[in-house]
């Protein structure tokens, strides 16, 4: 499959929980990037992490990197209703000139 | 700035039937991608222009899609005859094309075109 995997596919949590969702992935890459997708629009971009950068925090968005073990995650600190999205990881490979996005995760926020 | 555009915000065929999607992206971004997104699915790549050349068009399948980026700024999308599989959203998206590698760009995505064949 050319697309990673993230997991869990639908995360429900209170406002003000911390969220976390994962990322997995076959190849080697040079960077990975973190989308989030609001019910019927188009995506946004959240966070970029290198492949030789190992953590990267943005606002409440802090985001790892494991190449060691082909897996990433993204942590959303004190949730709020506006979260409530689809989030994708992208990988860009390593000698390729596109992004590959996983099958997302479904964070629901409840208020 | 401005962001991406992109028209019909939906549309509803009979399958056989032809459609056109249409595409402007941010001002001066040299690359352009066309994203099929299926349901629960996360966006497949169809192609990608990097100013009005193609630079990857591996998954588009071309004995009925066909997509042209002239003078290297809109870009229509076109699907001939559709199928009941093409059922999905059509998301365009644009990037400035740095040197450093286009999959190291910040993708910027348009609001997308809902397709539903019937």
């Amino acid at each position: 499959s050319q697309q990673g995997e993230e997991d869990p596919q639908a995360l429900s949590i209170q406002e003000g929980e911390n969220a976390t969702m994962n990322c997995s992935y076959k190849t080697s890459i040079n960077n990975l990037q973190w989308y989030r997708q609001n019910s019927g629009r188009g995506l946004v971009h959240l966070i970029l992490i290198r492949s030789n950068e190992r953590e990267k925090h943005s606002g409440r968005l802090r985001v790892t990197l494991d190449t060691s073990k082909k897996s990433s995650s993204l942590l959303i600190t004190a949730s709020r209703a506006a979260d409530t999205a689809s989030y994708f990881c992208a990988t860009g490979r390593t000698g390729a000139n596109n992004l590959f996005f996983g099958t997302g995760t479904r964070l629901t926020v409840i208020p | 700035e401005a962001g991406v555009a992109q028209s019909p915000r939906y549309k509803i065929i009979e399958k056989r039937q032809s459609v056109a999607f249409w595409c402007n992206p941010i001002s001066g971004h040299a690359t352009l991608y066309w994203y099929q997104q299926i349901l629960g699915q996360g966006p497949k790549l169809l192609i990608q222009f990097q100013n009005n050349g193609v630079v990857d068009d591996s998954q588009l399948p071309k004995d009925r899609f066909s997509a042209e980026r002239l003078k290297g700024v809109d870009s229509t999308l076109k699907i001939q005859p559709a199928k009941l599989e093409d059922s999905a959203v059509y998301l365009c998206a644009s990037s400035l094309g740095l040197a450093g590698g286009p999959n190291t760009d910040t993708q910027y995505f348009g609001p997308g075109t809902r397709l539903t064949v019937l």
